[in-house]
């Protein structure tokens, strides 16, 4: 079955920073990649997502990479923002949302 | 955005008793919702997928009877710990997709469960 990685598990960076975080997947049949925030007590919220036929997709500081051939894609959030402080999970699955695996996450620290 | 409500948001029971959480899809209707358990600074684990009109499929290593579910409705699920023991104690979170409308699933806002 698909089996996500993800580093690095925690991430501190001064505000106005860039935070990048990595994943890579086992499933070459994943064609879709989520990723979610979670803050403390709440559940997961889909911040932008990517399929395989694309290879980039930004929205405002957020954008998501994607290189199929290696099996990586990368989250990167510019000009972070204390409010971006929380625990960002990626995720894999295929074009329907079957086999739908979780990365471990990454617990993201914005310091003022 | 497809929204997906969970309630309680918290609950706090006694050992022994059962505790059912609820999960609704609104405005939209889910033919599956999904199950998920998360532990203190760890990621959410699928703990079973609820289909609608018939029997959930669970995860290996997760009690169906332990953890019942229905989904007796298009829009409506729900989750029972039963006889819980403090071990139970976690973060029940459910999530669903709205069919048609890109391949990313709503999470809820998940019930914390307390049994002491």
């Amino acid at each position: 079955g698909e089996n996500v990685e993800q580093h690095p598990s925690t991430l501190s960076v001064q505000e106005g920073d860039s935070a990048v975080i990595k994943c890579t997947y086992s499933d070459s049949a994943s064609n879709y990649f989520p990723w979610y925030k979670q803050e403390l007590g709440k559940g997961p919220q889909l911040i932008i997502d990517i399929r395989s036929n694309v290879g980039e997709k930004k929205d405002q500081r957020i954008a998501v990479t994607l290189n199929k051939t290696a099996k990586h894609f990368s989250l990167h959030i510019t000009e972070t923002q204390p409010e971006d402080s929380a625990v960002y999970f990626c995720a894999a699955s295929g074009n329907y949302g079957q086999n739908f695996v979780f990365g471990p996450g990454t617990r993201l620290s914005v310091l003022p | 955005g497809a929204v997906v409500s969970q309630h309680p948001s918290w609950v706090i029971c006694k050992s022994g008793t059962s505790v059912k959480i609820e999960c609704r899809s609104l405005d939209f209707q889910a033919t599956t919702m999904f199950w998920y358990r998360q532990f203190p600074k760890q990621s959410l684990m699928l703990m079973a997928t609820s289909n609608e009109g018939s029997k959930a499929t669970y995860e290996q290593g997760v009690e169906k009877d332990k953890f019942l579910i229905n989904h007796a409705s298009l829009t409506l699920s729900t989750l029972t710990v039963t006889s819980a023991h403090p071990e139970d104690s976690s973060f029940y979170i459910c999530s669903a997709r709205e069919q048609g409308q890109g391949f990313g699933y709503t999470f809820g806002s998940g019930t914390r469960l307390t049994v002491v």
